[in-house]
């Protein structure tokens, strides 16, 4: 069974750009997390898609958004891009994201370099 | 106050033998999950093992096993026989449930390096 996959996997864009990047689950995984891991804030919780539908979301502005497509693959939105979002943004599968199926598989990441 | 602590920055192990990471929790809630991921220099995190808030066994998974003292709210990974494929950032999360799903909070990590 294929893992998480990211797209692209390193990227570089100037300040005030916005940028757009793409994950795909496993196969059969209907949860999407993203999560942003940078070396002063360590890992954090962006949102959570489930059923197309967002289904939490973490405390980060609303230059961050994301969106699921029918086929559960997600993408994540970062608008008006500022030097101190460049990070590691990984996204996370899982069955349900319920209690019951608490496993995430995690994708390689996307780098993220604003200049 | 920081949901999840973990206050090894670093830690060096022989190979071969056992090495604890520590990992004290904050929270209110009754049920939550307690986890731990690796994080490779390759970036990808890797789930290990899972400990619900309910679990009266301590959780195993191969040489990983989680030491979970629920009334101290801690959650220590023990890793048996190292190897020096283990050398890697370990991070200790927990799940809460919030708004109709778990979120979670991560601790800052503890770097281990296996040494031959």
């Amino acid at each position: 069974k294929a893992g998480v996959t990211q797209t692209p996997r390193y990227l570089i864009k100037t300040r005030g750009q916005q940028v757009t990047l793409s994950c795909s689950p496993i196969s059969g995984h209907r949860s999407v997390s993203w999560y942003q891991q940078t070396p002063g804030q360590g890992l954090q919780f962006l949102f959570e898609y489930f059923s197309e539908t967002q289904r939490n979301k973490g405390n980060f502005p609303g230059r961050f958004s994301g969106r699921q497509f029918s086929n559960s693959r997600s993408e994540m939105n970062v608008s008006t891009l500022e030097l101190g979002d460049s990070a590691l943004y990984l996204c996370a599968s899982s069955l349900e994201g319920g209690p019951s199926s608490y496993e995430q598989y995690f994708g390689p990441g996307t780098r993220l370099t604003v200049t | 106050a920081q949901k999840i602590t973990q206050t090894q920055p670093g830690m060096f192990v022989q190979e071969k033998e056992a090495v604890t990471l520590d990992c004290t929790y904050d929270t209110s809630d009754q049920s939550y999950g307690l986890f731990w991921y690796k994080q490779p220099s390759s970036g990808e995190m890797i789930f290990l093992i899972y400990q619900g808030s309910y679990d009266e066994q301590n959780a195993t998974e191969g040489r990983y096993s989680l030491n979970f003292q629920k009334a101290r709210k801690s959650a220590n990974l023990v890793i048996s026989a190292s190897q020096l494929g283990d050398s890697a950032m370990y991070f200790c999360a927990m799940r809460e449930y919030r708004g109709g799903s778990y979120i979670p909070t991560f601790g800052r990590g503890t770097s281990l390096i296996v040494h031959p």
